[in-house]
Formats: structure tokens, sequence, C-alpha cells
């Protein structure tokens, strides 16, 4: 079984653009989630996707968006982006459902650098 | 606020003996952690985990142990082994799944 991949793997843009990540899940799995991983903190939730609908948001200003296919894959966007932004994005994907915890499965990750 | 804490960035262990991995977390509506493990330029992988009627669970050389009235968890390595070098992240999630609570990090280093 294929894991979770993720594209690109590497990005540099400028401050001001905007930028969009994009995340295959496990195949099967229909919960899709993101995380910003930088050095001073750690890793840090974005958000979580399942069945094409966020169901859980993290503490991230609105520059932040998502959105998740009926296929489950995942995207993830950035809009106007801030030297702040340069960071590992990790998206993790599990069976999902509610009311119980998943395990979940993690990516490779894509490494944006802001200039 | 920090609701998941590894408070020793690095630890240091020669093969062949025990590391000990802690974990403290301040949210009691936590139900499970997990351990990951970490090498760079790679996403975490999935190490163990234990839910929160448990307070200890086993795999191989790894177990995880749970006091949830100390709201600490604790990963045991034995024997470590040198390729067990990596940074461990533990993390939790309450009962609905999909967002997991990361501490910082801990940095294990295994000497031959």
């Amino acid at each position: 079984k294929a894991g979770v991949t993720q594209t690109p793997r590497y990005l540099i843009k400028t401050r001001g653009q905007q930028v969009t990540l994009s995340c295959s899940p496990i195949s099967g799995h229909r919960s899709v989630s993101w995380y910003q991983q930088t050095p001073g903190q750690g890793l840090q939730f974005l958000f979580e996707y399942f069945s094409e609908t966020q169901r859980n948001k993290g503490n991230f200003p609105g520059r932040f968006s998502g959105r998740q296919f009926s296929n489950s894959r995942s995207e993830m966007n950035v809009s106007t982006l801030e030297l702040g932004d340069s960071a590992l994005y990790l998206c993790a994907s599990s069976p999902g459902g509610t009311g119980y915890s998943d395990i979940q499965y993690f990516g490779a990750g894509t490494r944006l650098s802001v200039l | 606020d920090q609701q998941v804490k590894q408070n020793s960035p690095s630890l240091s262990v020669q093969e062949g003996r025990i590391s000990i991995l802690n974990c403290d977390y301040t949210n009691s509506m936590f139900d499970y952690f997990l351990w990951y493990k970490k090498y760079p330029a790679e996403g975490p992988t999935f190490l163990i985990s234990i839910s929160s009627i448990k307070d200890k669970n086993e795999d191989g050389r790894f177990t995880v142990f749970l006091n949830k009235s100390a709201k600490h968890l604790s990963l045991h390595i034995v024997p470590s082994q040198p390729g067990d070098s990596a940074v461990y992240f533990c993390a939790a999630s309450a009962w609905q799944g999909g967002k997991l609570i990361f501490g910082q990090g801990t940095e294990l280093s295994v000497k031959p």
C-alpha cells in the first residue's frame, strides 16, 4: 500500500505570493490533517478534513486554508506569504470516523522557504 | 499554552542501555497518546500508542507507560541501538481524533 504522498517536496516563494501544497492520503483513509513544523514551535496542528469537511481547526490565521476532494486528496493554501511561514508542512492521513482516535501516518512533508 | 511538554530537548545513551523519554500533558480530556520518531528530511513515523484506559503498552523493544494521575507518559527503549538515534515526539488527542497535539520533541542519541 502506498504511503502518504506530498507534492512538491520543496518550494521557494517570495513574500506576498500565495502557495498551494498537495497531499494524497493512504488509500482508504478519509481523514487528512495538516501540521506546520518550525524549529521554534515544533509541530503545530493546522486543520483536519474528513469527508470533504473541515472537522478540526488549529490557531492559525485565515491566510491558511485547505480543502479535501471526493477522493480524499487534500490541498492546503497559504495566501500573502510572510517570512514566518517558512516551515516544513506535514500532511497525515488516518482511516477517520468519529468517537475514537486514529493513528495518523505522515508524509515526508513540503519544505517551504519564503524569501 | 503548551498542552504537551517534553522537557528534555536531548538525551544521550550508550548502546545496549535503556532510553527513557518523558512527556507531560495538562489537558485531562486527552484520551489517546502516541509516540513518533522522526529522522531529518522525513515525516514522523508512528512508533507506539496507548489509550487512557491502559497504563502500559509494549511492542518489542518499545514500552509506553501512562500515569493519568500525574498526567505523565514515558517511552522506554530496551536495549537501545544506534539506529534509534532520532527525534522522538509524544502526541495526544481527545476523543475526536484528527487533531494531534505534539510535544517539542527529544533528540535521542545512542552511542556505540
